[in-house]
């Protein structure tokens, strides 16, 4: 059981370059996030998604776009990267109902640098 | 919309004293969950504990407690014994919808 795994773990991208993000989770929840992460910040919701085939945008989503074609995958792109896309990524996972339902189960994260 | 505020961006303990960390968040709803995770150097986010609203009653997690004064709207997070392994960061985060996150306290513990 792998939990939530994420590929990268570091990327540098020079500005306009795209790139996806991989998020895999082996716990079947329903519930999948992507999370940015800057200095002094804390993490903010980029996209989330309720369910295969579904996306939903977060407090942070221009610049992104996500798509979640199997429950188990959640992709997050970059179309044209800007210096100020540079962050650590994190991906999360959580179950539609029960007693696990509000806690969220995190990735490992991914550094990516655009210059 | 909801924030969580965390006003201390650094605190230190001494190992084996206990240390609290303040969370405030603002919300006009009643039924919500609150959480603190803890980030080491590696970066993975782990809860260290969960608190219902409609829960009274204070979570404890071995040496972890927290104080939740709803209306106060405030959700501290006490660390007793401190051990070298509790340096991290920690995050005091707010649930209804989604997750929003306080920027985080640097806790930094001397032997």
């Amino acid at each position: 059981n792998a939990g939530v795994t994420q590929t990268p773990k570091f990327r540098v991208l020079k500005t306009g370059q795209s790139m996806t993000l991989l998020c895999a989770q082996d716990m079947n929840h329903e519930y999948m996030y992507w999370y940015r992460q800057d200095p002094g910040m804390g993490l903010r919701l980029i996209h989330y998604s309720v369910g295969e085939g579904t996306t939903a945008k977060g407090e942070v989503p221009d610049g992104y776009n996500v798509s979640r074609l199997k429950k188990q995958n959640f992709l997050l792109g970059l179309e044209s990267a800007a210096p100020s896309q540079t962050s650590v990524y994190f991906c999360a996972s959580s179950s539609a109902s029960g007693d696990e339902y509000n806690e969220q189960f995190f990735g490992p994260g991914t550094r990516l640098t655009v210059l | 919309a909801q924030t969580v505020t965390q006003s201390q961006p650094e605190m230190s303990v001494q190992e084996a004293e206990t240390v609290t960390l303040s969370c405030t968040y603002d919300t006009s709803e009643s039924d919500y969950y609150l959480f603190w995770y803890k980030q080491p150097p590696s970066r993975q986010m782990i809860l260290v504990i969960r608190q219902e609203a409609y829960k009274q009653q204070n979570a404890t997690e071995n040496r972890f407690s927290v104080n939740f004064q709803k209306a106060a709207k405030s959700f501290s997070l006490k660390i007793s014994d401190s051990q070298l392994g509790d340096a991290a960061m920690y995050f005091c985060a707010y649930k209804r919808n989604d997750m929003r996150f306080g920027a985080g306290t640097r806790l930094t513990v001397k032997p």
